[in-house]
């Protein structure tokens, strides 16, 4: 079964930019939509956003001016870009493997997470 | 975009009690409505999809049911390792959205 993993840097400064990378193996990137979710310590779950291979991509739209997400099918690795971070922004980071493509999708496989914190 | 409100945001259940969880949309979702099982520093886990499709390799004590707006997620026997939270998520939208959660504590 596919296997997911979350990499980058555990701190990021305000206002400045959180590069992050899901490495997959196991797999075919180019198969499935894939997603990034988040959880704030002490918070629920948050939907960042969905992408294809193919560069088509479904953004939350609270995230949506300050997020770029896309695919590198020759490293078969996602990637996620938030600008502009604040300490809001602190949080578990994980990536999924989405079973479906669109209305009716569900998130059947995640990797571990990485941990996140924005402060100076 | 469509709120999803849980209920209760947590309880307190022994070992072997029935526990049910409860799920609503703001609007109808159909049956497009998945729970999620998250324990501290574990991967995230897909129990049920589509409102009552057990996910392979789940026990068959969880269970999933509802449509439209009102979704359930009953665990009928809890066991140990169930101690954990619990997120219904709706993709019927563009703009997936996750309950707030529920946490299942000992008694």
């Amino acid at each position: 079964q596919v296997q997911l993993l979350e990499s980058g840097p555990g701190l990021v400064k305000p206002s400045e930019t959180l590069s992050l990378t899901c490495t997959v193996s196991r797999d075919s990137i180019s198969t499935y939509y894939w997603s990034w979710i988040r959880q704030p310590p002490g918070k629920g779950l948050e939907w960042i956003g969905n992408l294809f291979y193919n560069g088509i991509t479904y953004y939350n739209p609270s995230l949506e001016s300050r997020l770029s997400m896309s695919v590198d099918t020759s490293k078969s690795q996602l990637s996620l870009r938030l600008t502009s971070v604040t300490a809001a922004d602190t949080a578990m980071y994980y990536c999924s493997k989405v079973r479906g493509s669109g209305r009716g999708g569900s998130h059947d496989f995640w990797g571990p997470g990485i941990a996140v914190t924005v402060s100076s | 975009d469509i709120q999803m409100t849980q209920s209760p945001p947590s309880l307190s259940a022994s070992v072997g009690d029935r526990v049910t969880i409860t799920c609503r949309a703001s609007q109808t979702i159909v049956k497009y409505l998945n729970w999620y099982q998250v324990k501290p520093g574990i991967a995230p886990k897909l129990l049920i999809d589509a409102a009552s499709r057990l996910q392979s390799g789940i026990p068959a004590r969880f269970s999933g049911s509802g449509s439209e707006t009102d979704f359930t997620l009953t665990i009928s026997s809890l066991q140990p390792e169930d101690f954990a939270t619990y997120y219904c998520q709706q993709s019927y939208s563009t703009f997936w959205t996750f309950g707030q959660g529920t946490k299942v504590e000992i008694k």
